[in-house]
């Protein structure tokens, strides 16, 4: 199994919403990865998670929160989002074996719309 | 953080092979390059990646020159479904498995 699966995969939030994103792997990969991506723009790391605790934040906004409640599930929550947070959110997970390059695996993503 | 430079964007004749320059002539010695690719709205995919050696997989080959400051990327008999975007990446070394794209280029195959 290499998947990695989203939930939702549209969702649409008023600004005074609360709301999460939900990412699942079951490869037994230990790092997971949350990234933003505007149209027509590439992919924007947002957060790094390596054996369940959080090792990258890339000066994200405190209104996205995000949390790694086992090796296999990433949830990002989101509080009081802005229009311009709407884009499509990809999780990503990959082995994490020291410095040795592992490829990552990507979901299908979350396209989000916030109204 | 070594750059990748990439042109916006090819075409490619269906069923010919596809080329895929890549840039990045500031790539330090345990850099490994990788090439993903994005059909729209899709997640990105994982195509190959390599460090010195040419390298070559089921959906493509990857050329990377002596002094490792660029690469390329070939599609062998590009088909219809390869259209997307591809983005080729040098990893970060030292702090994790973390990607950063660069803007990649747009490929287009052609009937």
């Amino acid at each position: 199994d290499t998947e990695v699966t989203q939930t939702p995969k549209h969702l649409v939030m008023g600004m005074t919403n609360k709301k999460s994103l939900k990412c699942e792997q079951h490869m037994g990969h230990r790092a997971m990865y949350w990234y933003k991506q505007k149209a027509k723009k590439p992919p924007e790391l947002m957060f790094v998670y390596s054996y369940e605790k959080l090792s990258i934040n890339e000066s994200v906004p405190s209104r996205f929160s995000p949390e790694c409640p086992n090796s296999s599930l990433l949830n990002l929550h989101l509080h009081a989002l802005q229009p311009e947070d709407s884009a499509l959110y990809l999780c990503a997970s990959s082995q994490s074996v020291g410095t040795v390059s592992r490829e990552q695996y990507f979901g299908p993503g979350t396209r989000l719309t916030v109204t | 953080d070594a750059k990748t430079t990439q042109p916006p964007s090819m075409d490619c004749a269906e069923g010919r092979a596809a080329n895929l320059p890549c840039n990045h002539s500031t790539i330090s010695g345990n850099e490994y390059v990788y090439w993903y690719r994005q059909i729209h709205s899709q997640g990105p995919q994982y195509i190959i990646h390599g460090l010195k050696n040419n390298e070559t997989n089921e959906m493509a080959s990857l050329i990377i020159t002596e002094d490792r400051k660029s690469s390329t990327l070939i599609l062998p008999h590009a088909t219809l479904r390869d259209t997307a975007v591809y983005y080729c990446i040098v990893r970060v070394p030292n702090t994790g498995n973390q990607f950063y794209f660069g803007t990649g280029t747009s490929l287009t195959v052609i009937p």
